[in-house]
């Protein structure tokens, strides 16, 4: 399987903050990488597709970078709707597998 | 508006059978593939498997293989979840999710809860 490693795992910022958060592939997945968004006591919600395309009606704040092994995700500028945690998936390789999320939290 | 809307919530006993089903409804059910994702309490998301609701062809994740069964019933645009002999190590939320294309999950169900307890 391929491994999603993603950091960090927590992260505290100020609203209005610029945030980034790391993905990175144990092989090469092009640009096979997506985002996902989830709040507690909901289900996930899709961001980012092919790496850095935009979900329609999601934000233009939130944006995604990368290739191959390393990939990133940033949110320009912090809202406090934004407290969630993120999940990075890969669809290159069967089976699909998920980074082990980044817990985002209001400083 | 797209809605995947999944059955309700689930308390078994180790040892008994159950089918979760994942109702699709306002697109073309099977025009898009229809995933299973589970999520372990305070866990990271894990995908079971896929299927093409159109012709049944399925792909389990080999975690999953022969301890689950995803199927579909294209005539009334329902996805389904089984096990035959539920573990005490089930007990999780699990999710539908529709993919355009097999990778990307655009629109999830709210999830059904499972809990399997002696």
């Amino acid at each position: 399987d391929i491994q999603m490693t993603q950091s960090p795992s927590s992260l505290s910022a100020s609203v209005g903050d610029r945030v980034t958060i790391t993905c990175q592939a144990s092989q090469d997945i092009s640009n096979y990488l997506n985002w996902y968004q989830q709040k507690p006591g909901k289900a996930p919600n899709l961001l980012i597709y092919d790496t850095s395309s935009l979900e329609t009606g999601v934000p233009s704040r939130f944006s995604g970078s990368g290739s191959g092994t390393d990939f990133t995700f940033t949110i320009s500028s912090l809202q406090p709707e934004d407290i969630a945690t993120y999940y990075c998936q890969q669809y290159g390789d069967l089976p699909h597998t998920f980074g082990q999320g980044t817990n985002l939290e209001i400083k | 508006e797209v809605q995947l809307v999944q059955s309700g919530a689930e308390v078994k006993k180790p040892g008994e059978s159950l089918k979760i089903s994942c109702e699709g409804s306002g697109y073309n059910f099977t025009a898009y593939w229809i995933a299973w994702v589970r999520q372990m309490p305070g866990k990271v998301l894990e995908w079971m498997g896929i299927i093409n609701p159109g012709n049944s062809h399925t792909r389990y994740n080999p975690s999953f293989q022969g301890q689950v069964t995803i199927s579909a019933d294209k005539s009334i645009s329902t996805s389904y979840l089984q096990w035959s002999s539920l573990k005490a190590s089930d007990t999780a939320m699990y999710y539908c999710v529709r993919s355009p294309a097999g990778g990307t999950f655009d629109s999830w169900g709210q999830g059904s809860l499972l809990t399997v307890s002696s």
